[in-house]
């Protein structure tokens, strides 16, 4: 059975401390693995997709990574806007079939 | 503006009672897709659609239609909502196969008594 687990689950950061996120998987035929950030009250926002392993991708302080069992979303020198829930998606084997993690929420305090 | 719109926003309703969550996009996409927002669950996939008239079941389509007549519309029907479909649901879209970017919706809030 296809499975997406993110930990922690939530994650209180001071500014500028870095840290990671960890989304593992377990799925039968990766067809892309997708990062969303989504504020309180709103639908995610599309941050990253990675398709295969050893891909990285950055925006600003945040950068994803790719392996073949597990990503990670690393913040650098995070502030106070990046707090929110950091949600990981991946889409399984078919044209249009997605499984998302639970989330990890992400304070980060002045 | 590129958007999803979803109406209502939020609806308090009976067990029983049909309801209509409309979505629609005006970014000519062809992919579309219903989620479920439960708290601890994440996001769970309700249906999806890859253009006018083709759906298929996500993960939890049970208790759930949905209909594709036009390019831009992708409602979510609820024939005889239950308690267990308390839920915050948001519609996406994507413009392409690789689903690169999913678009997604406001999100309706519907509690069901």
């Amino acid at each position: 059975e296809d499975q997406v687990t993110q930990s922690p689950e939530a994650l209180r950061l001071q500014e500028g401390e870095s840290s990671s996120l960890n989304c593992s998987y377990t799925v039968s035929g990766l067809r892309g693995l997708f990062w969303y950030r989504q504020d309180p009250g709103k639908g995610p926002e599309f941050l990253f997709t990675l398709y295969s392993a050893g891909e990285e991708k950055e925006k600003e302080r945040l950068k994803a990574t790719l392996t073949k069992k597990e990503s990670f979303l690393h913040i650098t020198a995070p502030k106070p806007e990046d707090s929110a829930t950091y949600l990981c998606a991946v889409r399984v084997l078919g044209w249009g079939k997605f499984q998302f993690g639970a989330g990890t929420q992400v304070v980060v305090t002045p | 503006e590129a958007q999803v719109t979803q109406n209502p926003r939020y609806l308090i309703t009976v067990t029983g009672k049909k309801l209509t969550v409309t979505c629609s996009q005006n970014m000519n996409h062809e992919y579309m897709s219903w989620y479920r927002q439960d708290p601890g669950l994440g996001l769970r996939q309700i249906y999806y659609s890859m253009n006018v008239e083709v759906t298929d079941k996500g993960d939890v389509p049970e208790g759930y239609k949905v209909s594709r007549k036009e390019k831009r519309n992708f409602p979510l029907i609820l024939e005889s909502p239950s308690p267990n479909q308390t839920s915050l649901y948001f519609c996406a879209s994507s413009i392409g196969r690789g689903w690169e970017t999913q678009y997604f919706g406001p999100g309706t809030r519907l509690l069901v008594l």
